[in-house]
Formats: C-alpha cells, structure tokens, sequence
C-alpha cells in the first residue's frame, strides 16, 4: 500500500537553529514527493517537489529536502529557522496511478524566538 | 492561494441540510480535486476530476457528491447523509501535463460547522 508517515506531530527549535521535519515514503516504483506548508485556515503552498536527478531539492523561502532512497525518506530542512517559519507542513507522494496526491499527517512547526 | 477561490469562507450546516461549496480556478488546469482537513488527519481525498464531465471517488466519498460541467469548477455537495461534516474542506487543481508530475494548486479553504 502507499503512504507517507510523518513520525512527529510537532518540531520545536530555536530562531537562527537548523530545523529537520521528517517524511518517510511507501510507494513501489519511482517516488514522486513533495512538501506543502499551511498557515492557520489557509490553504495549502507549494514549497518543492522531488522528481529525479540531485537528492538534494532546494525550494521556497529557503527551504530544501534530501531525498534518500536507501531510507525511503524526504526529509525537509532549512539551515536557520525563522519564527514565520512556524506552520504545519505536510509531506506528500504521488500514488501510483499518476492521479492524486497521497499526503501525511502533518508536522507543527514552532520556531521560538 | 492565487487561481482558486472557495466560497463561503465560513459555513453553518443544521443537521438534515444538502450544503454546496464552491471551488473555481482561472489556471486553466484540467483536473480538481476535494479534501477533507480534520486536525491530526491529514488531507484526506473526497473526490477528483481530471477533465469535464468526468469524475472518481477518493478515499472518503460517501456522503458526498460533485459535478463538473465546466472545466474552471467543481462544486461540492456535502449531504444529510455525511455523519460528521464539521471540517475545513479544501479544493485544489493540477495541470495534466506529465512534467508537473500532479503538483497542486490549493484553494483558501471553506470551514463547515455543524449547528
């Protein structure tokens, strides 16, 4: 079955600290991932996508996600967080028939001050 | 959120009632799609279209109907018979076109309450 497994509810760090959230992926064949962030009742935002090619994916707002094949991960970072960083961030795969995104859970986001 | 408009931002159901959200895009993209947010959920898949006239049910579709006459819109109907629609719903589009492999274009978000 295909899946995406965001294994925390909430990531706490610190302004200026590096961040990680988490995604692992279940899919056969060739994964195909992104990642959206949700600010509180809005819709959803495009931060990047994996395709093929560099694991390394840069995206929005200096976001950017390493993909590894061998973990079944695609996990985002940034370098140094933001306290407007703070939002729930959502990890997707495309199934398998090509037509619908599969999402995660979801991950909270808080960046201190 | 820019391209696809929801309407009403807020809405109030009684129990019983048919209620219709609203899901336009001017992107020109050929397929919609339907979730359902509940917190600590996710984005659950209601329904999606990938061209006019044409429809499939997602992970959740009972209690829940669509159509699509036109390619900018694709209403949604939660019914009588959705035992628990109090939830932020979100409607979202995608070109076909193979090489933006389905990413999505997502809407601002309807939240239906249940009175």
């Amino acid at each position: 079955a295909q899946s995406v497994a965001q294994p925390e509810d909430q990531v706490n760090v610190a302004e200026g600290n590096p961040l990680t959230v988490k995604c692992t992926y279940s899919v056969s064949g060739n994964p195909y991932l992104f990642w959206y962030v949700q600010y509180p009742n809005r819709g959803l935002q495009f931060l990047l996508k994996y395709i093929t090619g560099d694991n390394l994916v840069k995206g929005s707002y200096g976001f950017e996600a390493e993909f590894n094949k061998s973990q079944t991960s695609f996990h985002l970072k940034k370098p140094s967080a933001l306290v407007s960083d703070s939002a729930l961030y959502f990890c997707a795969v495309l199934d398998q028939a090509g037509t619908a995104l599969i999402f995660g859970k979801g991950t909270t986001l808080s960046v201190s001050s | 959120d820019g391209g696809i408009t929801q309407s009403p931002k807020y809405l109030f159901r009684k129990e019983g009632q048919n209620v219709t959200l609203s899901c336009e895009q001017n992107l020109n993209h050929d397929a919609m799609y339907w979730y359902r947010q509940d917190p600590g959920q996710g984005l659950r898949l209601i329904y999606y279209s990938q061209i006019v006239n044409d429809f499939q049910k997602g992970d959740i579709a009972e209690g829940y109907s669509v159509s699509r006459e036109k390619k900018e819109s694709f209403p949604l109907t939660v019914t009588s018979a959705q035992k628990n629609p109090t939830a932020f719903y979100l409607c979202a589009s995608s070109t076909r076109l193979t090489s933006s492999y389905n990413e999505q274009f997502f809407g601002p978000g309807t939240r239906l309450t249940v009175l």
